[in-house]
């Protein structure tokens, strides 16, 4: 039963557009959302962060949106570059099930140039 | 560089082995986590400690235990490995401070053969 789901496997976006990522949970336990990016051979890097008592958190380019009564978020990219190339998990954690995350399977995101 | 240091990066081994996977958190960091990667799938939580106490179990299987040492390294110890053993391993860390965000390791990646 996947509890955190990213139902599209892979985007491509031409550089200086907008990259629009999706994530669906099922568990309205959960209270806090992280977007994570990840290289090849390399390891998960920390993106944005979001808590479930606000609808919107900004960091430059990157904005997460969450609608709590869809269960669902979003992560904008604007403007894509081509170094935002990557894998971008979806992971969501509850306070009461201490700090582990559920991730998502991932989306490939291609930016062209 | 996240400052989570992870070795081996590659381990390749027969099945029916013994193997440990090696893990230093972030400076100042108390919390560990390890995950799992199977191809094309999401992270897999599998366990966590805290200042060397087993805090969380995720799906670990019973052939696979892991402990965080004085110094707050850890360590995953996969023993009578299999074929679908074979995925990326990840250790995370957190801080007291900042315990909603994980800070992960490069990876180690385990083929059994």
């Amino acid at each position: 039963d996947q509890q955190v789901k990213q139902n599209s496997p892979s985007l491509s976006v031409q550089e200086g557009r907008i990259s629009i990522l999706n994530c669906d949970y099922t568990n309205s336990m959960f209270d806090y959302f992280l977007w994570y990016k990840k290289y090849p051979a390399e390891g998960p890097t920390f993106l944005i962060s979001i808590s479930s008592i606000k609808d919107k958190n900004e960091d430059g380019r990157f904005t997460v949106f969450l609608n709590k009564s869809a269960k669902h978020l979003s992560l904008h990219i604007v403007p894509s570059q081509p170094g935002d190339s990557a894998v971008y998990f979806c992971a969501a954690s509850a306070e009461n099930y201490g700090q582990n995350f559920v991730f998502g399977p991932g989306t490939r995101l291609s930016v062209l140039p | 560089d996240s400052g989570v240091t992870q070795t081996p990066k590659h381990l390749i081994t027969a099945t029916g082995q013994r193997v440990t996977l090696r893990c230093s958190p972030r400076s100042g960091d108390l919390s560990v986590y390890w995950y799992q990667q199977s191809l094309d799938q999401g992270l897999q939580f599998l366990i966590q400690y805290y200042n060397g106490e087993e805090r969380a179990k995720g799906n670990i299987l019973e052939r696979f235990s892991a402990q965080q040492f004085p110094d707050l390294h850890s360590e995953l110890n996969l023993s009578s490995l299999e074929l679908g053993d074979s995925a990326l391993y990840f250790c995370a860390s957190s801080s007291p401070i900042a315990k909603n965000i994980q800070y992960f390791g490069a990876g180690t990646r385990l083929s059994v053969l």
